[in-house]
């Protein structure tokens, strides 16, 4: 099946600083989804971003499907940003998908 | 318009015990997907529904089954618990049954004792 890889595994903010979160994936993908974790485990919507760049407010997402990566870039850092950081991709096999996750970015936004 | 709607928020169970948990997708979407988190294995996919089908089985074993309604409604149920189920359990609602864009529920956090 398809590999996703996130990196860095850990990140270190001082509030205000800017910041960028990558996702590799093996193969071609349709589309591509970020969520962040919140502390009671909700996984909440970031982009949904198949291709090109997606932005909003400090949040913006670039996905170049063809070199098989997307960049999630948080400006401004606030301490409401910390958490987990997931990318997720479809995995098709014939009429079944399902979303593959990476292993996450634990984002750590220090006053 | 709701959200993805999980009940219980909450659990605790003895091993050797069974459970459901519940998921409300949103108003709409059809496919209604179930996702296990634990901090040693990540997200791992459990199954998903389409269409009271199941489409997609991840690899679990059959101590997990779940069903989904004519409603779109679904449940998961886990036999036998074991300490190692513990873990938080996530359900994502889907428009069609080509994951397109999934929306998650709030999880249900389940903890066998």
């Amino acid at each position: 099946g398809i590999q996703v890889e996130q990196s860095p595994p850990d990140l270190i903010l001082q509030e205000g600083a800017n910041s960028t979160l990558r996702c590799n994936f093996s193969d071609s993908v349709n589309n591509l989804q970020w969520f962040h974790q919140n502390p009671w485990g909700q996984l909440i919507n970031l982009f949904y971003i198949p291709s090109g760049t997606k932005q909003n407010g400090r949040l913006s997402a670039t996905t170049v499907a063809t070199e098989r990566y997307s960049l999630l870039y948080i400006s401004s850092s606030q301490t409401t940003d910390s958490g987990v950081y997931f990318c997720a991709v479809p995995h098709y096999t014939g009429a079944n998908s399902k979303l593959t996750f990476g292993k996450g970015i634990t984002l750590s936004v220090r006053p | 318009k709701a959200g993805v709607t999980q009940t219980p928020r909450y659990l605790i169970k003895t091993r050797g015990q069974q459970v459901t948990l519940s998921c409300s997708p949103i108003s709409g979407h059809r496919s209604v997907s179930w996702y296990q988190q634990t901090p040693g294995q990540g997200l791992q996919f459990l199954f998903e529904y389409f269409s009271e089908t199941q489409r997609n089985k991840g690899n679990f074993p059959g101590r997990f089954s779940g069903r989904q309604f004519s409603n779109s409604r679904s449940e998961m149920n886990v036999s036998t618990l074991e300490l190692g189920d513990s873990a938080l359990y996530l359900c994502a609602s889907s428009r069609t049954d080509r994951v397109t864009e999934a929306f998650f529920g709030q999880g249900t956090r389940l903890t066998v004792v």
